[in-house]
């Protein structure tokens, strides 16, 4: 059975402090890894796709790398306004396979 | 910049009621899911959609589910008699048909069922 693990399940970051969040996956065979950001009461919001070892994507503060087993969320300086939920999913061998999401990352970036 | 939009962003039911959930989804997507997520949990899967039929669908999605594309751009959700435990954001995402593709999610509907 495909599983998303995510660590740790919540974080408390000063402003300027920076991070990393995990999401190790296994899978009968990966074909895409997704990060969302999540605020309360929303919809997730896509970040990055990561489809291959090595890969790195990196948008404002935020860094998404993946290795064969995991992918980080480097976070650089965070501000309050980065404080969401991070969510992890992925797609497996069958092209337009439903996403399998982790629990998340609940991240509180504190002033 | 194109968003995946729903309605309504709330709807209180009681149990046994039938609800429809909509969705427009981006106007050039040609695969439309659902997925649903209970207070605390994870984001689930629910159903995907393309080519006017389901393509996959997962447990959840039981006989009490529908989904129907019934214009070229709403796409909808129906729970036909709804149980309490129905009570979940419910979000509708599409995406491009290539061959690795993002899906992007709607607001959600949050439903209570009473």
């Amino acid at each position: 059975e495909d599983q998303v693990t995510q660590s740790p399940e919540a974080l408390r970051l000063q402003e300027g402090e920076s991070s990393s969040l995990n999401c190790s996956y296994t899978v009968s065979g990966l074909r895409g890894l997704f990060w969302y950001r999540q605020d309360p009461g929303k919809g997730p919001e896509f970040l990055f796709t990561l489809y291959s070892a090595g890969e790195e994507k990196e948008k404002e503060r935020l860094k998404a790398t993946l290795t064969k087993k995991e992918s980080f969320l480097h976070i650089t300086a965070p501000k309050p306004e980065d404080s969401a939920t991070y969510l992890c999913a992925v797609r497996t061998n069958s092209g337009n396979t439903p996403l399998v999401f982790g629990k998340g990352t609940r991240l509180s970036v504190i002033a | 910049e194109p968003e995946v939009t729903q309605t309504p962003s709330h709807q209180v039911t009681q149990m046994g009621q039938e609800v429809i959930l909509r969705c427009v989804p981006i106007s050039n997507h040609l695969y439309f899911y659902w997925y649903r997520q209970i207070l605390g949990q994870k984001v689930e899967f629910l159903v995907s959609f393309y080519n006017n039929e389901i393509s996959e669908k997962s447990e959840i999605f039981d006989d009490q589910f529908s989904v129907e594309r019934p214009d070229g751009s709403n796409f909808t959700l129906k729970i036909r008699s709804t149980k309490l435990e129905d009570s979940a954001m419910y979000f509708c995402a599409s995406s491009e048909l290539t061959e690795f593709n993002e899906q992007f999610f709607g607001p959600g509907t949050r439903l209570t069922v009473l």
